[in-house]
């Protein structure tokens, strides 16, 4: 299995832009969760699923933030208007049912500008 | 005061030394993760533990569920070692709530 793989691994944004950051998680994994990480706040949860449907989304800052799981192996977090303090990186993980462990993926590094 | 807290925040050792970070938590949890980040890199998960003791390499996590304690220990550290320890614990379904991490240089 290739891992938990996100796109892209760099973002540069203009403020206001919409910005798109897409995950598929390893086959067989349930639950798929994306975090922020930044300098200030390390890393926060922001919303996770199991079995596509969202659980907890009391991470998402603001109604700026949206993410969907239309099936078990794709997931967006979307952010539309973009701000700059948005700049972080995401990261998506999946589980299968937190039984064996976490993978995560290498991230997409957002800069909005 | 943060549900997962870990000590120290920054540590520098020598090339060959014994290292310990240490993570304390206030809930009650079905298991903690110990993870490792490199600059600018990814994260990998190096543990995930729900009692007593693993062992991986030179790296030994333990964990005291009384006590709400968990230890990454690192025997004979080497340069490559140099990384960001995170401690994330696994509470009510499979939410993880982490602490602030560890960063270790181990300087050659």
């Amino acid at each position: 299995d290739a891992g938990v793989i996100q796109s892209p691994r760099h973002e540069v944004t203009e403020m206001g832009q919409e910005v798109t950051l897409r995950c598929k998680p390893i086959s067989g994994h349930n639950s798929l969760f994306w975090y922020r990480q930044t300098m200030m706040r390390g890393l926060e949860l922001l919303i996770y699923f199991n079995n596509n449907v969202p659980i907890d989304d009391s991470g998402m800052p603001e109604d700026r933030f949206s993410a969907k799981m239309p099936n078990a192996s794709f997931s967006t977090l979307k952010i539309q208007p973009s701000e700059p303090r948005d700049s972080a990186v995401y990261f998506c993980a999946s589980t299968y049912r937190g039984h064996y462990g976490y993978t995560f993926g290498s991230g997409t590094r957002l800069t909005v500008v | 005061k943060n549900e997962v807290e870990q000590s120290p925040q920054n540590l520098t050792a020598q090339e060959g030394e014994f290292i310990t970070i240490n993570c304390s938590y206030s809930v009650g949890i079905s298991a903690l993760h110990w993870l490792q980040q490199h600059p600018g890199g990814g994260i990998v998960s190096l543990f995930m533990l729900s009692s007593g003791k693993k062992k991986h390499g030179r790296l030994i996590a333990t964990i005291n569920i009384q006590e709400k304690h968990s230890s990454l220990h690192i025997t004979a550290s080497h340069p490559r070692d140099s990384a960001v320890y995170i401690c994330a614990v696994k509470a009510a379904g499979n939410k993880l709530t982490f602490g602030g991490g560890t960063r270790v240089l181990v300087k050659p």
